[in-house]
């Protein structure tokens, strides 16, 4: 199955910017979704296809990817940032959906 | 406003059968896919299944395939998510969330139930 594969945290200082990756074999060929979630609280979805994001989510949240690998920036980092971020594909082969392992991003 | 509300948290016992629901509102329920979605307390995102609200197809994770069953009754807008026997490693929250055909990302999320299975 396919597996994607995030580093367990990142930690980055308020007003700085927060790189967050997932790996996955050939993935720049997949569309990337990441959701962010705060604890107690339902995971959000923040990026879609790769790069788009849903009405509401600040501009500070952007997305890439490309080869191996995707990643989702956080530009200014807040306080309010601090949360678990997942990344998401669809794999075509098996008509599944797989999450990534989830990385907690912790504010300085 | 769109819509997920989930039934509320459950306590049962090993080898009970249990039923969850969600509730879908603000959108049109038959052109979208319901997913259930697993998170053991600390641990991160499974995904289990999902249903299409339009026809009913199911598609389950190779993890829980005969595990649980996905359902769906259009007529009152609810997907469910039900066990026929548990165990304790059933223990975990679980969301519902979105899908609309041709894309592949969901939102938005039920507030999640807990499902407790203890002895």
């Amino acid at each position: 199955s396919y597996v994607l594969a995030q580093p367990p945290s990142v930690s980055v200082a308020p007003g700085k910017t927060a790189r967050i990756t997932c790996g996955g074999d050939n993935i720049g060929s997949k569309s990337v979704h990441w959701y962010q979630q705060k604890p107690g609280q339902a995971p959000v979805l923040v990026i879609y296809y790769d790069s788009d994001r849903p009405s509401g989510i600040p501009e500070r949240f952007s997305g890439s990817n490309s080869g191996n690998t995707a990643t989702l920036t956080i530009s200014r980092v807040e306080a309010g940032d601090e949360a678990d971020y997942y990344c998401q594909v669809w794999e075509s082969g098996s008509d599944h959906f797989v999450f990534g392992t989830g990385t907690k991003v912790t504010v300085l | 406003e769109v819509q997920l509300v989930q039934s509320g948290a459950e306590v049962k016992k090993p080898g009970e059968s249990l039923k969850i629901s969600c509730k879908g509102s603000g959108y049109s329920f038959s052109i979208y896919w319901i997913a259930w979605v697993r998170q053991v307390p600390g641990k991160g995102l499974e995904w289990m299944g999902i249903i299409s609200l339009g026809d009913s197809e199911t598609k389950y994770s190779p993890s829980f395939q005969g595990q649980v069953t996905i359902s769906a009754d259009k007529s009152i807008r609810t997907a469910y998510l039900q066990w026929s026997s548990l165990k304790a490693s059933d223990s975990a929250i679980y969301y519902c969330a979105r899908q609309m055909g041709g894309t592949f990302w969901f939102d938005p999320w039920g507030q999640g139930t807990l499902v407790t299975v203890s002895s």
